[in-house]
């Protein structure tokens, strides 16, 4: 079994000031994790994902998570917000393959975050 | 880079009415998904599939909801009749044996009116 929780629905920063967007997970296995985005009225773009390598993971636009496994946390982070980083966040975690080859995905409820001018 | 592409990209139909979804998954993937998405909420599953065989369902997925992979390319969801509680955004994704990840197509909009 496995269940992803995102702590904040919102959350709203000053551009310029740094994002924090909190994940927890739970999983049975060794679980994969990924952040996408979601821009308003378009698809879910891949921001970074964990795949039991480097526990600190980069991404795109200067995101970055670092995987915690004693804190079961994968916390989305960048050190200066952007306008254009107003978006849903989504943390997502992955079974490995089951016996039967296919993954087992679930989504967090997503974090709306909000730039300020 | 490959990509999961899916047509089309918005879709406005009357309740009570057929829609078939298409999507083309990565060529080597044989692994083939769909999610739905309501408007405001989170991205569910509904349904995995391999081997021209559906692996999982979810309880969302009823007897209204059928998936086909037709050709060696199409991958797609029908649903028979719809209502006005379908209209989300549809995500098809595809996956390889060998990975984790899962490459998810950039939806369709679906309205029901």
């Amino acid at each position: 079994a496995q269940s992803v929780t995102q702590l904040d629905s919102h959350v709203s920063v000053s551009e310029g000031t740094p994002v924090l967007l909190r994940c927890n997970y739970s999983s049975s296995y060794s679980p994969s994790l990924f952040w996408y985005v979601q821009h308003p009225n378009k698809g879910l773009q891949l921001l970074l994902k964990y795949t039991s390598a480097a526990t600190l993971v980069k991404g795109i636009n200067g995101f970055e998570a670092e995987f915690k496994k004693s804190e079961t946390s994968f916390h989305l982070t960048k050190p200066s917000a952007h306008m254009s980083d107003a978006a849903e966040y989504f943390c997502v975690v992955s079974s490995p393959p089951h016996s039967g080859g296919y993954q087992k995905v679930t989504f967090g409820t997503g974090t709306k975050l909000q730039v300020i001018p | 880079e490959p990509e999961v592409t899916q047509t089309p990209s918005h879709q406005v139909t009357q309740m009570g009415q057929e829609v078939i979804l298409r999507c083309v998954p990565i060529s080597n993937h044989l692994y083939f998904y769909w999610y739905r998405q309501i408007l405001g909420q989170k991205v569910e599953f509904l349904v995995s599939f391999y081997n021209n065989e559906i692996s999982e369902k979810s309880e969302i997925f009823d007897d209204q909801f059928s998936v086909e992979r037709p050709d060696g390319s199409n991958f797609t969801l029908k649903i028979r009749s719809t209502k006005l509680e379908d209209s989300a955004m549809y995500f098809c994704a595809s996956s390889a044996r060998t990975t984790n990840e899962q490459f998810f197509g950039p939806g369709t909009r679906l309205t029901v009116l």
